[in-house]
């Protein structure tokens, strides 16, 4: 099975700040990878999700941006995080149709 | 557009008793639908699925139920744990090749008391 590794796991960032998370995926190749935000109580809302190197479908409009430099590294990224990008993120690979998904970076904009 | 919907944010149930998670979906192009469960601040991992050409599919305590007229599906938990208690996400996904794109459902907290 696939392993998704994400970090940081916990990070506190001022306003204004630059944003960089990052995941990885062992176990698979030419995956679909995603990134995911849970909003305050439950909901996972899709925020990007890429079917190759260089391809990037954005799914909300927003403050942060997503690149795939290889095959299994997808890149969450903002220039200037906002209050409102606090959040817990979450990337999930998927080959078919079982996603994965990564243990969750919780971020703080303070 | 809410194309994955769990309309019941949340459900109670006793403990041995059956725990019965609902979802509805609108795409008719989706063909393959997973159940997660997720517990705080961790990332969701994978229960059970259906493919649209089955009605049912089974594994331990764990039954998924698809009645593709209705679009709906359901998740049953058989004796319900006081371990199950997380929030369940129903998921879809569908349209065949490399555009396989999961849609996920807003997650129903499920608590399963002793």
């Amino acid at each position: 099975s696939q392993t998704i590794h994400q970090w940081p796991a916990t990070l506190v960032q001022p306003v204004g700040s630059p944003l960089s998370l990052e995941c990885t995926v062992e176990g698979t190749s030419n995956p679909n990878l995603y990134w995911y935000r849970q909003a305050a109580g439950r909901g996972l809302q899709l925020l990007f999700y890429s079917v190759g190197i260089g391809q990037i479908s954005s799914e909300v409009p927003q403050n942060l941006s997503a690149s795939r430099p290889q095959d299994r590294q997808f890149i969450l990224s903002s220039k200037k995080l906002l209050l409102s990008d606090s959040g817990f993120y979450l990337c999930a690979s998927s080959s078919r149709a079982e996603a994965f998904f990564g243990q969750g970076t919780r971020l703080t904009v303070v | 557009d809410q194309q994955v919907k769990q309309n019941s944010p949340s459900l109670s149930v006793q403990e041995g008793r059956i725990s019965i998670l609902n979802c509805d979906y609108t795409n008719s192009m989706f063909d393959y639908f997973l159940w997660y469960k997720k517990y705080p601040a961790e990332g969701p991992t994978f229960l059970i699925s259906i493919s649209s050409i089955k009605d049912k599919n089974e594994d331990g305590r764990f039954t998924v139920f698809l009645n593709k007229s209705a679009k709906h599906l359901s998740l049953h938990i058989v004796p319900s744990q006081p371990g199950d208690s997380a929030v369940y996400f129903c998921a879809a996904g569908g349209g065949g090749g490399s555009n396989y794109k999961l849609t996920f459902g807003k997650g129903t907290l499920l608590t399963v008391n002793p």
